[in-house]
């Protein structure tokens, strides 16, 4: 009963470099979010996906892209880091008739951008 | 301002005591609440969900939605230690086709102490 997996669990890059977040669930959840948690902000959304091959912005998603492949997986891309980015990113999944129209989240990504 | 308020704390009491959480919003559309409990370096867990106004109980907790007053409350009797975490408000209009988006409120971190 794995739920929502977030790989890797921490990460350091430099600024200028690029990495992918990925987000796996094996509920066979049709929606799928990116979050970032920083003190004082909350959970902000970045971007999210209603199925597969489909993505939407959130709140916050400039210097992000997503991709949604296959209905299992989630990747969160960041093309060039920046130190703004630094922070604790979340994937979270739902089904759309979910009657408590609550989130599954992963352990999430500590990341920091020196 | 944030379409939802929630005292970050942090919030103290001696284990046994009552516990009161509480967020504000202001988007009227708002038809689900839900409260998530976030232990350290975790990700958040769905503890109780609400629609519309009145009272839901469950086992210690119980979730309040005053929509007249834009007011959601979370009581946890006889509080324990293991009760530690943060607690995040959130709340979503449930638009079809809208992606079932959660607002959540930065969150109240609470502590029981011994």
């Amino acid at each position: 009963n794995a739920g929502v997996t977030q790989t890797p669990k921490f990460r350091v890059l430099k600024t200028g470099q690029s990495m992918t977040l990925l987000c796996a669930q094996d509920m066979n959840h049709e929606y799928m979010y990116w979050y970032r948690q920083d003190p004082g902000m909350g959970l902000r959304l970045i971007h999210y996906s209603v199925g597969e091959g489909t993505t939407a912005k959130g709140e916050v998603p400039d210097g992000y892209n997503v991709s949604r492949l296959k209905k299992q997986n989630f990747l969160l891309g960041l093309e060039s880091a920046a130190p703004s980015q630094t922070s604790v990113y979340f994937c979270a999944s739902t089904h759309p008739r979910q009657e408590d129209y609550g989130y599954t989240f992963g352990s999430g990504t500590r990341l920091t951008v020196v | 301002q944030k379409e939802v308020e929630q005292d970050p704390g942090p919030l103290s009491v001696p284990e046994g005591a009552i516990v009161s959480l509480n967020c504000t919003y202001s988007n009227s559309a708002f038809q689900y609440f839900m409260w998530y409990r976030q232990y350290s370096r975790k990700g958040p867990e769905l503890l109780m969900y609400t629609y519309s106004s009145g009272n839901k109980e469950d086992g210690r907790f119980t979730a309040q939605v005053d929509k007249s007053s834009k007011y959601i409350s979370l009581f946890i009797r006889d509080s324990q230690p293991s009760d530690s975490a943060t607690y995040l408000c959130a709340m979503t209009p449930i638009l079809t086709g809208g992606g079932n988006k959660l607002t959540f409120g930065t969150g109240t971190q609470l502590k029981v102490e011994l």
